[in-house]
């Protein structure tokens, strides 16, 4: 069975840095490109990035592009998401979730932004 | 950015009635190889979300055939036959044609 489990998240002050995790399991998580996804209070959803099966690519939605920093380790089954300067906007439920799109979401980790 | 416009934003049905979601796209979701990338996602109340259906019109995973969907280029429909009292929630449609991916902004299914 496919099981994701996020974590990292939690209060953080405005300007702070962030890394949330993600472990797999119930699969060969090398073989599979990996994405986040986050959904504010209000309920919106917005795609982060994604990164592929060995690490070597990257993408990004542009308008978080220059403070989210995907990465893996393969040999730990984990997916990462470094954040940067944060902003109260930036308070949200994230996701990991596993190719094919959307496919399989873990259970998010709250983060909330505020002093 | 493809922005994807669902309609309505909520709905209410009774149990045993059928329904249907719209998403439009702000442009087509035929990729290069000819295939539509758009999404189904249900969010159950407290739960993550869940695709139910990939690619237009391919069941998910254990998704009932109650759920089908629809559509071409830039207009697609969800339709949820003979409504369970399980299936209230938030609906996503979303696209991965383009980058960045992104999302409608939900539908609300209520049960009367």
């Amino acid at each position: 069975e496919v099981q994701l489990v996020e974590s990292g998240g939690g209060l953080v002050q405005p300007g702070a840095s962030l890394k949330l995790s993600c472990v797999a399991s119930g699969f060969t998580f090398s073989d599979y490109w990996m994405s986040w996804v986050r959904q504010t209070p209000g309920k919106t959803m917005e795609w982060i990035g994604d990164i592929k099966y060995d690490g070597s690519y990257t993408n990004y939605a542009p308008s978080l592009k220059n403070r989210f920093t995907i990465s893996r380790d393969n040999a730990k089954s984990t997916l990462y998401l470094q954040m940067s300067n944060v902003r109260s906007e930036d308070t949200a439920t994230y996701y990991c979730t596993r190719d094919p799109p959307f496919a399989y979401w873990g259970q998010g980790t709250l983060v909330t932004v505020s002093s | 950015d493809v922005v994807m416009t669902q309609t309505p934003p909520s709905l209410s049905v009774a149990i045993g009635q059928s329904v249907s979601i719209s998403c439009k796209s702000s442009q087509s979701l035929v990729y290069s190889d000819g295939k539509t990338y758009l999404h189904w996602l249900l969010q159950s109340p407290g739960r993550s979300p869940k695709r139910l259906i990939y690619q237009v019109s391919n069941l998910g995973s254990g998704v009932p055939d109650r759920f089908s969907g629809t559509g071409s280029q830039k207009d697609f429909t969800l339709k949820i036959s003979r409504v369970e009292a399980e299936d209230l929630g938030v609906y996503y449609c979303a696209q991965t044609t383009h980058f960045p991916f992104t999302f409608g902004s939900g539908t609300k299914l209520e049960i009367k």
